[in-house]
């Protein structure tokens, strides 16, 4: 099984400029999330969806927009990009949001504003 | 103070030792435990899973909770080469009307040197 697979791995972008960041994930999980990881700031969650049809914002949601698209797909999108979201971003799945459901993330993609 | 404290390291260990990784917490609602192990350029994987006290053993690693002390520690036996990562300790509550709450440590950098 695949898990959670995040595209692109990587991407630069130039202040301003737009991007969406895909998720998808394939255990059946109701529960996605987006989370950034900065050097000394550890994991930050940016927004989830507790489950299909809802999104809520997280610790730290401005300049970001989400889209949960159906059941398995949960994208992040930045309108327009500025140095300060420079960063690796993260993408989560459990099983449903509470604290008997781990979370299970993809890989990463490694973005950076100029 | 902070809810989670990890201590970032890093920490390096020769190939054998034992290895002993902690996090305090303050927030006493607290009752699932996790730590997630994360390589290099990768997303975290869930390691060990505990709820409430006492001790977890799955292969080499022992997670342990002591909430009267809002302690926390992973035990890592005969250290590989192959366990150098960044270790996460997370831990979660599912409070009163729905509400719930996960939070993450920062993260200890481990080397293992053969």
């Amino acid at each position: 099984n695949a898990g959670v697979t995040q595209t692109p791995k990587f991407q630069v972008l130039k202040t301003g400029q737009s991007m969406t960041l895909q998720c998808a994930q394939d255990m059946n999980h109701n529960s996605m999330y987006w989370y950034r990881q900065d050097p000394g700031m550890g994991l930050r969650l940016i927004y989830y969806s507790a489950s299909e049809g809802t999104t809520d914002k997280g610790e730290v949601p401005n300049g970001y927009n989400v889209s949960r698209l159906n059941k398995r797909e949960f994208s992040l999108r930045l309108e327009s990009a500025a140095p300060s979201q420079t960063s690796v971003y993260f993408c989560a799945s459990s099983t449903v949001r509470d604290g008997n459901s781990p979370l299970h993330f993809g890989n990463g993609t490694r973005l950076t504003v100029t | 103070q902070k809810e989670v404290e990890q201590d970032p390291g890093p920490l390096s260990v020769p190939e054998g030792a034992i290895v002993s990784l902690n996090c305090t917490y303050s927030n006493s609602a607290f009752q699932y435990f996790m730590w997630y192990r994360q390589y290099s350029r990768k997303g975290p994987e869930l390691l060990m899973y505990t709820y409430s006290s006492g001790n977890k053993e799955d292969g080499r690693f022992t997670a342990q909770v002591d909430k009267s002390s809002k302690y926390i520690s992973l035990f890592i036996r005969d250290s590989q080469p192959s366990d150098s990562a960044t270790y996460l300790c997370a831990m979660s509550a599912n409070s009163g009307a729905g509400s719930y709450q996960l939070t993450f440590g920062k993260g200890t950098k481990l080397s293992v040197i053969p």
